[in-house]
């Protein structure tokens, strides 16, 4: 059975850096969302994306935050420069048009821990 | 805007005795409710939503409009049902939908 997968399963990095978060979505599926929860808390959307265009995103989602499809396998998270606070799981979800409804499929996740 | 609610944080119970994780949620329109759950050390994953009217691995779930409640049901848990579970509430057209999830509840069954 298809699944979402992604990488690294653990990202470690220094406050201010840069990180890339990745994801392959489940290949028919044309809607794509990253959610992050972090510990002890629970899972907050962040934004979705379909037609190469964010759909929608939250306020968590500001300006250290983008995402992009770069290639017609990977969807990708990137926060521009990281803080403390932004550790947390990061989920990558895929969905296909089905009628009204879309179940949404997770990745496994990323930790990523900001030092 | 919507809101999930999971009053409890940990819920346990002995095997073979009846299961009930509540939620509440809060929209204004007519929202689409489920029910995720995840196991130790694997991903999130659909447990049932409530269009469906489904039962899943036993577990049911039924929409209450009035008491704005989708509280999950099982009448004999058993040790594999050990996991968290989310409600989750989502909105959105018919193409992308945010889901919107509760806290979760972490079921423990005790053997």
């Amino acid at each position: 059975e298809p699944e979402v997968t992604q990488t690294p399963s653990h990202q470690v990095t220094q406050m201010g850096q840069e990180v890339i978060l990745r994801c392959v979505p489940i290949s028919n599926h044309l809607y794509f969302y990253w959610y992050r929860q972090i510990l002890g808390q629970k899972v907050e959307f962040l934004v979705s994306f379909y037609n190469n265009e964010i759909s929608e995103k939250s306020e968590i989602f500001d300006d250290q935050f983008s995402v992009e499809r770069p290639d017609g396998s990977n969807f990708t998270l990137k926060i521009r420069s990281t803080k403390l606070e932004d550790s947390a799981m990061y989920f990558c979800a895929s969905s296909e048009q089905r009628g009204s409804y879309n179940e949404q499929f997770f990745g496994p996740g990323t930790r990523l821990t900001v030092l | 805007a919507q809101r999930v609610t999971q009053p409890e944080k940990l819920l346990s119970v002995f095997k073979g005795a009846p299961v009930e994780l509540k939620c509440n949620y809060s929209y204004s329109g007519s929202p689409e409710l489920f029910w995720y759950v995840q196991y130790s050390r694997q991903r999130l994953q659909l447990l049932l939503r409530h269009i469906s009217r489904e039962s899943i691995k036993g577990f049911t779930a039924d929409l209450n409009k009035g008491e704005t409640s989708f509280h999950l049901k099982k009448p004999f848990a058993q040790e594999e049902d050990s996991a968290m579970y989310y409600c989750a509430l989502s909105v959105g057209p018919g193409g992308y939908q945010k889901v919107t999830f509760g806290t979760g509840t972490k079921l423990q069954v005790i053997p």
